[in-house]
């Protein structure tokens, strides 16, 4: 099993919908969670992160942590065309060693 | 300065020559870090600094990886005797402090080309 696992996609959603993203990972004791987000060559950005269990929002995005499943996830709401990119999960593991997956590719169309 | 700076944009070499890529944190920042990312795969952790000390290098590919940092404020990774399958885009990110990981900002990246 990868460390962190993210569905490559691509994930293709019409505007406006919601798009959500998905990562799991292997470290129980994980407390960490970052999304980024990468255009095509482009670096990555941060977006959101996240270290308690449940829901955060900042503006249309929403991540939601479920510790016990072991998987983090990426809301995207009233998704437009600009946010079509890369979406990398990265954790925190084994208390000190931040693991990116491999990314899951959104395109969203008009 | 006002973000993450790398050189060169761009490098193309060929096998067996060694290169260096430079990396400029954002100004403060304690926390260095190096990735490497192949075309559609996610980033590969190479090596960290905090100060000019690496106190994690698990993820230098081989030994012919080298990374160092001074005065707390540039890096440069070396790769010797390049290899075609080294090809990739090399990251560097800073942040204030490697405590939390938090908010790793990354620079444009080098992207090498091994003939």
């Amino acid at each position: 099993q990868k460390e962190v696992e993210q569905n490559s996609g691509p994930l293709s959603v019409p505007e406006g919908a919601i798009a959500s993203l998905n990562c799991t990972y292997s470290d129980r004791g994980s407390q960490s969670f970052f999304w980024y987000r990468q255009y095509s060559g482009k670096s990555p950005e941060l977006i959101m992160f996240i270290y308690s269990n449940g829901d955060k929002e900042d503006g249309r995005f929403t991540a939601q942590l479920n510790k016990a499943s072991q998987y983090v996830s990426l809301l995207i709401r009233d998704s437009q065309p600009s946010d079509s990119a890369t979406y990398l999960c990265a954790v925190i593991l084994y208390g000190n060693k931040l693991v990116f997956g491999a990314g899951t590719i959104l395109r969203v169309k008009s | 300065g006002a973000g993450v700076s790398q050189s060169p944009s761009n490098k193309v070499t060929e096998k067996g020559k060694d290169v260096e890529l430079r990396c400029d944190p954002i100004s403060g920042h304690t926390a260095l870090y190096w990735y490497r990312q192949s075309l559609g795969q996610g980033l590969e952790f190479l090596i960290y600094f905090q100060g000019n000390s690496a106190p994690d290098k698990s993820g230098l590919p081989s030994d012919r990886f080298s990374a160092e940092r001074t005065g707390g404020s540039v890096s440069t990774l070396t790769i010797q005797r390049t290899q075609q399958e080294d090809s990739a885009v090399y990251l560097c990110a800073s942040s204030i402090t490697s405590g939390t990981h938090l908010e790793q900002f990354f620079g444009p990246g080098t992207r090498l080309t091994v003939l």
